[in-house]
């Protein structure tokens, strides 16, 4: 079955500082990856669309400059937190997509905490 | 512009009960899906029903099933004979279908499910 890992699930990191995280697709090509932040009230809000060998697309309020994404393959994904800040905390989530598949299969998500 | 709105914030039932969750949606595009995720306690989001807007028929998994109402833009889950590991946080959400890899889902607020033993 389609899976989708996340890592870190946890981690802490100082104000000002970066901080990665990865999405690993198993058992299908995620072609289409995206990449949402759950806020502590439960919203979703989009950080960005990618696609193998296409330009990343960012949604408003979200820039490459603050939040740089990788997908150089069909199973992994990467996205930086540059410079976080409190408003920065959240689950940040990761969707892939097979092309023929309708369903976005989520990892289980890596929470940022910032102090 | 795109919405998915659920006006129930938090639902509490006995166990073994039938459960539905409301979810109306808002899309100018004529072909798009519908789906249902549950977030466990945990934050983990796993993938429970999807319901294609051409399909005139509910789709149904296992004890999920959805009443799709499309005249209504409305979407509901149906949960029925609940056990208490279906507690959790279930959202609805809607994807327009735009026939490229790309698309993004827009997600209600969430409706939470407390299962009473």
């Amino acid at each position: 079955g389609a899976l989708v890992y996340q890592y870190p699930r946890r981690t802490i990191c100082k104000s000002g500082t970066s901080m990665r995280m990865e999405c690993q697709a198993v058992g299908f090509q995620a072609t289409s990856v995206a990449w949402y932040r759950q806020s502590p009230q439960k919203t979703f809000e989009l950080i960005a669309l990618s696609t193998v060998n296409s330009a990343i697309k960012y949604e408003q309020n979200f820039t490459q400059e603050k939040f740089p994404i990788s997908h150089p393959n069909l199973s992994f994904s990467s996205m930086t937190v540059l410079n976080a800040y409190l408003e920065d905390r959240g689950l940040y989530l990761c969707g892939a997509r097979d092309p023929g598949g309708r369903e976005q299969y989520f990892g289980p998500g890596t929470r940022l905490t910032v102090l | 512009a795109q919405k998915v709105t659920q006006t129930q914030t938090s639902i509490s039932v006995m166990e073994k009960t039938t459960v539905t969750m409301d979810c109306v949606y808002e899309t100018q595009d004529s072909s798009y899906f519908l789906f249902w995720y549950k977030q466990t306690a945990s934050g983990e989001i796993v993938f429970l029903i999807r319901q294609d807007s051409y399909k005139k028929e509910n789709a149904t998994v296992g004890h999920y099933s959805l009443n799709f109402q499309k005249p209504k833009s409305s979407i509901g889950l149906i949960i029925t004979a609940t056990q208490i590991e279906d507690s959790a946080v279930y959202f609805c959400a809607m994807r327009e279908y735009r026939g490229s890899a790309l698309g993004r889902l827009h997600f209600g607020a969430g409706t939470q499910l407390i299962v009473i033993p």
